[in-house]
């Protein structure tokens, strides 16, 4: 299995453009999680999805980010418009729920984000 | 307060050393234990998952729960440079649910 991808690795964009993070999770998956990091907050976890659909964006910043998730396969991350403190590092992740230990999260390399 | 505080570090031990990485916990809901190891620049890869309280041991490493005390705990055994990396505590109350991270603490192994 290939695991799970993002593209893009690394994005530099400058401030007010409309910024779109992308993921593949791994085949089968059904739960999907996309985390930021910065080195003052940790990772925090921005908005998760079950079987496609949104279950908790209580994460998500502001009205500015939204994400979808069209199918099982793909998802994406968007900013609009996007602002210099969104700078980070944006990891998805996905897990299979049903099986015992499988609560494990398995990550992307992550997409590097700066906005300047 | 966090949920979950973890001392960032960094930790330096020399090659050998056993090394202890913990956390502390706010909320008794939480079931499901994780550590996590992240090198730079690449996304965190699971290393120890545990259930509920006791121990666990994989190798080198052993992952312990101490719901009473709201802590957990990493050891690694015979540190190797190859450890040098950012470890992260995460748990949840639930399978498939929200996981909450620690902010992560740097170790360095020296050779």
């Amino acid at each position: 299995d290939a695991g799970v991808i993002q593209s893009p690795r690394h994005e530099v964009t400058e401030m007010g453009q409309e910024v779109t993070l992308r993921c593949k999770p791994i085949s089968g998956h059904d739960y999907l999680f996309w985390y930021r990091q910065t080195m003052m907050r940790g990772l925090e976890l921005l908005i998760y999805f079950n079987n496609n659909v949104p279950i908790d964006d209580s994460g998500m910043p502001e009205d500015r980010f939204s994400a979808k998730m069209p199918n099982a396969s793909f998802s994406t991350l968007k900013i609009q418009p996007s602002e210099p403190r969104d700078s980070a590092v944006y990891f998805c992740a996905s897990s299979l729920s049903g099986v015992e230990g499988n609560e494990k999260l398995f990550f992307g390399s992550g997409t590097q984000l700066s906005v300047l | 307060q966090k949920e979950v505080e973890q001392d960032p570090g960094p930790l330096s031990v020399p090659e050998g050393a056993i090394v202890s990485l913990n956390c502390t916990y706010s909320n008794s809901a939480f079931q499901y234990f994780m550590w996590y190891r992240q090198y730079s620049r690449k996304g965190p890869e699971l290393l120890m998952y545990t259930y509920s309280s006791g121990n666990k041991e994989d190798g080198r490493f052993t992952a312990q729960v101490d719901k009473s005390s709201k802590y957990i705990s990493l050891f690694i055994r015979d540190s190797q440079p190859s450890d040098s990396a950012t470890y992260l505590c995460a748990m949840s109350p639930l399978s498939g649910y929200k996981y909450i991270f620690g902010t992560g603490t740097r170790l360095k192994v020296l050779a």
